[in-house]
């Protein structure tokens, strides 16, 4: 165990559903990633926060994403509209002001029908 | 951040080290080589890191060659929990007090600790 949390761990929804899902981070880690894992695949970047700043967001994340980290705490990732190529793992990452290390959350795994 | 290239595949026997290959020819001096495992079905789990100088730490070492093209890291007694995939990533941490944040990951190597 890392320290970050995430909910759910495994979500299944229906395609054209939204969905929402959360990470905390280690709580003195002001720094929050998201990235994005298909099978088979390494895990690729979405976006970053410091603090609640949104500063990174990568041309992954279509229009139909959204993240927020609205006190710098924990933050969201919604799909809006989920289509079949959403299925994947979704990771939270955290580090603190040295930002030499991220720590993982077990991760979200999204399967869209 | 430069590429890495490792192979896709490794196999070790309990017990035994495991050394695995990484080549990052086109490293940048402020570029830190970075490893990562990921055991199946988990989040990714910070293994090492190093800029120049050989590491070690609790869980491995790492090797860095010293024109820099390529590190190895070594688990110096493989167990069976050491089964994963094994990522290793170059990447700017600090360049001119600017923090850089992301993580970009290849394929890996899958290790596979056998009785």
């Amino acid at each position: 165990d890392t320290g970050v949390s995430q909910d759910p761990r495994h979500k299944i929804t229906k395609r054209g559903q939204n969905v929402t899902f959360r990470c905390d981070p280690i709580s003195e880690h002001n720094r929050l990633y998201w990235y994005r894992q298909t099978l088979g695949q390494g895990p690729e970047f979405l976006t970053y926060f410091q603090n609640e700043a949104q500063l990174e967001k990568s041309r992954l994340l279509s229009d139909r994403f959204s993240a927020e980290r609205p006190k710098g705490s924990f933050s969201t990732l919604e799909i809006q509209r989920t289509e079949q190529g959403d299925s994947a793992m979704y990771l939270c990452a955290s580090t603190g002001l040295t930002n030499y290390e991220q720590y993982f959350g077990p991760g979200t795994r999204l399967t869209v029908t | 951040d430069a590429k890495t290239t490792q192979p896709p595949s490794m196999d070790c026997a309990e017990g035994r080290a495991a050394n695995l290959p990484c080549n990052h020819s086109t490293i940048s001096g402020n570029e830190y080589v970075y490893w990562y495992r990921q055991i199946h079905s988990q989040g990714p789990q910070y293994i090492i890191h190093g800029l120049k100088n050989n590491e070690t730490n609790e869980m491995a070492s790492l090797i860095i060659t010293e024109d820099r093209k390529s590190s190895t890291l070594i688990l110096p007694h493989a167990t069976l929990r050491d089964t994963a995939v094994y990522y290793c990533i170059v990447r700017v941490v600090w360049d001119g007090g600017t923090s850089y944040g992301k993580l970009t990951f290849g394929q890996g190597t899958i290790l596979t600790v056998h009785p």
